[in-house]
């Protein structure tokens, strides 16, 4: 069974601190990647996705990440968070194999202070 | 676009009653997902569908939960009875199942309190 651990459950910048969140999965097949933000009181929206190509991954609102095979990672980045930036970020895997399906890791709650 | 619906928003009743949650999904879309996420457990996938037929239903918890899809743009999650430790928020999400790399759209949820 895939399963994915994302390393910080609490992270707490200034803003314009530079922010990389850690996401580690295992699974032995072929592997689509996502990172989905949910805002306080919403409901969780992409953020970007990887499943094939180049592997650093833009995404919205200046976030990236880099999908590094040999690591089983996909850490999520930005030079310079922004206090509207709080939120919680989750790191998911998705398997398809004639239907589609994620499995989500326990997300990151990220505190920006202004 | 109408993103994924889900009602109510928000659901208190007592333990013992029975609570009915509803999904339309992104019209479509023809994979359907229910996920309950609380503190301790994060974010859990209960079932999913695909054109209509539950695919995997092993993340409902027990006999008390039940979730059907009578057609491609509705789907209830039901819980009987229900009990104080099914209170968490209930996501139903959507996806196009054909390729890799679909993501799946979410609702608002439904934050369901069981007193």
């Amino acid at each position: 069974a895939q399963s994915v651990s994302q390393h910080n459950h609490h992270v707490i910048l200034s803003e314009a601190a530079s922010l990389e969140l850690g996401c580690n999965y295992s699974y032995g097949g072929t592997v689509n990647l996502f990172w989905y933000v949910q805002y306080p009181g919403q409901h969780l929206q992409l953020l970007l996705k990887y499943f094939s190509g180049d592997p650093l991954v833009k995404g919205i609102k200046g976030f990236e990440a880099e999908f590094i095979k040999s690591k089983f990672s996909f850490n999520l980045r930005k030079p310079s968070v922004q206090w509207s930036d709080t939120a919680e970020y989750f790191c998911a895997v998705g398997r398809y194999s004639g239907y589609s399906t994620l499995t989500f890791g326990k997300g990151t709650m990220l505190l920006v202070s202004p | 676009d109408a993103g994924v619906i889900q009602s109510p928003r928000h659901e208190v009743t007592e333990m013992g009653q029975e609570v009915t949650l509803r999904c339309k999904p992104i019209s479509g879309h023809n994979s359907l997902f229910w996920y309950r996420q609380t503190m301790m457990r994060g974010l859990e996938l209960l079932i999913y569908f695909n054109n209509n037929v539950p695919i995997d239903d092993s993340g409902m918890p027990e006999d008390r939960f039940s979730a059907k899809m009578p057609n491609a743009s509705f789907s209830t999650l039901k819980i009987q009875p229900s009990e104080p430790r099914d209170s968490a928020v209930y996501f139903c999400a959507s996806s196009l199942a054909q390729g890799e790399g679909q993501p799946q759209h979410f609702g608002d949820g439904t934050r369901l309190s069981i007193l």
